[in-house]
């Protein structure tokens, strides 16, 4: 029960910009949107995390609607590195993380 | 390269054998946690660390025997094992065990039982 539902695998082609959706809609005030992405046979690697507001780092920028039910991880400019499984995760702590299946994106030339 | 350095990377066991898996993470964190990920499943929780002292056990068999002798190494102790544990078992860090905290994934280490 991974309290999250992504799609099972999209493709996105170098150089654009990758639009990753999660829908939360049993999400509570305070548990924090996590995304995460694991590239083949790795550990997975934090990508971005947010609570309300929309958030931005190196990586990524991370959209999340007003209701808190839905959220979109932008990867800006997609490389064939990016190529990997995204979670989405809702958490109120870090003992609470658990991972779904997640959206495998293939990123293409 | 995330702080967190898990050894061996690859390991073959027989189900006789007791090995011991190793993570090390130089980030200054408090708490550590050990995830199993079986071919085709999501990432499974199995132990968390908290200053030193176990907080989760998610009904893990006792073939799995965790140890952690300070906040900087967690050890996974594993003794007559099963072919169906062969896995990736990945070592995780965080500052804390709260709700605004990233944790940082070691690379894994690929376990096969035979």
């Amino acid at each position: 029960d991974a309290k999250t539902t992504q799609p099972t695998s999209m493709d996105c082609a170098e150089g654009r910009a990758a639009n990753l959706p999660c829908n939360h809609s049993t999400i509570s005030g305070n548990e924090y949107v996590y995304w995460y992405r694991q590239i083949h046979s790795q550990g997975p690697q934090y990508i971005i995390h947010g609570l309300k507001n929309n958030e931005t780092n190196e990586m990524a920028s991370l959209i999340i609607t007003e209701d808190r039910k839905s959220s979109t991880l932008i990867l800006p400019h997609a490389t064939l590195r990016d190529t990997a499984v995204y979670y989405c995760i809702v958490r109120v702590a870090n003992i609470d993380m658990r991972f779904g299946a997640g959206t495998r994106l293939t990123v293409k030339p | 390269e995330t702080g967190v350095t898990q050894t061996p990377r690859h390991l073959v066991m027989g189900m006789t054998n007791k090995k011991s898996l190793k993570c090390e993470q130089h980030l200054g964190h408090n708490a550590m946690y050990w995830y199993k990920q079986s071919a085709k499943k999501p990432l499974e929780l199995m132990f968390v660390y908290n200053f030193k002292e176990q907080t989760e056990n998610n009904s893990v068999p006792s073939r799995f025997s965790p140890e952690c002798p300070n906040s900087s190494h967690l050890f996974l102790h594993l003794h007559t094992l099963q072919p169906e544990d062969s896995a990736l078992y990945l070592c995780a860090s965080s500052q804390g065990t709260g709700q605004n905290t990233e944790a940082f994934f070691g690379q894994g280490t690929r376990l096969t039982v035979v």
